[in-house]
């Protein structure tokens, strides 16, 4: 089956400066690639999503890219704000859909 | 328009004894998953449902662990006997079809002692 590795577990830095969380996945047939927040005792949200047919997609200050030859994929968060401390999980899927392998999840400190 | 909603949030219980967990997805979401997520872990799926049919319940421990969703709508997890292991996160989500977009609920957190 899949496996999907995440680093780093935990990533601290500065209000203002940018983050970038790398995954790298298992399965070339995998084609489809989410990315999820959760705040501490909350529901993880999807915050950005790319599929295999595409390299890069940007959502304001986030983006993910995606190398499918390597098989890995990054997220990308620029201007960092306090309000983007979170974990951050990548997941990947066959066939595009929902059965979701996640990684291991990205604690995100933003200080001040 | 409400998200998932689950319960009970959090629920202790002892060893052995037996837990339900609710689920009510978003209207109109057809496909519902039971996902289990450990501390500081990413969720796993346990089950995925398309309507009232599990299509998807190759990680689920059926010697402990049951589900159901008999109309096609609700659905609840459950685990008799409970063991200490047991203890985590159970998370249930909807989706449009089984590639539209997850919505997680609020989950609820299992404590075994």
């Amino acid at each position: 089956g899949e496996n999907v590795e995440q680093h780093p577990s935990t990533l601290s830095v500065q209000e203002g400066d940018s983050a970038v969380i790398k995954c790298t996945y298992s399965d070339s047939a995998s084609n489809y690639f989410p990315w999820y927040k959760q705040e501490l005792g909350k529901r993880p949200q999807l915050i950005i999503d790319i599929r295999s047919n595409v390299g890069e997609k940007k959502d304001q200050r986030i983006a993910v890219t995606l190398n499918k030859t390597a098989k890995h994929f990054s997220l990308h968060i620029t201007e960092t704000q306090p309000e983007d401390s979170a974990v951050y999980f990548c997941a990947a899927s066959i066939g595009g859909g929902n059965k979701l392998t996640f990684g291991t999840g990205t604690q995100l400190k933003v200080e001040l | 328009e409400a998200g998932v909603v689950q319960s009970p949030r959090y629920k202790i219980i002892e060893k052995k004894q037996p837990v339900a967990f609710w689920c009510n997805p978003i209207s109109g979401h057809n496909t519902l998953y039971w996902y289990l997520q450990n501390l500081g872990q990413g969720p796993e799926l346990l089950i995925r449902y398309e309507n009232e049919e599990a299509v998807d319940d190759s990680q689920l421990p059926k010697d402990r662990f049951s589900a159901e969703r008999l109309k096609g709508v609700d659905s609840t997890l459950k685990i008799q006997p409970a063991e200490l292991g047991d203890s985590a996160v159970y998370l249930c989500a909807s989706s449009l079809g089984s590639t539209g977009e997850l919505f997680f609920g609020e989950g609820s957190r299992l404590t075994v002692l």
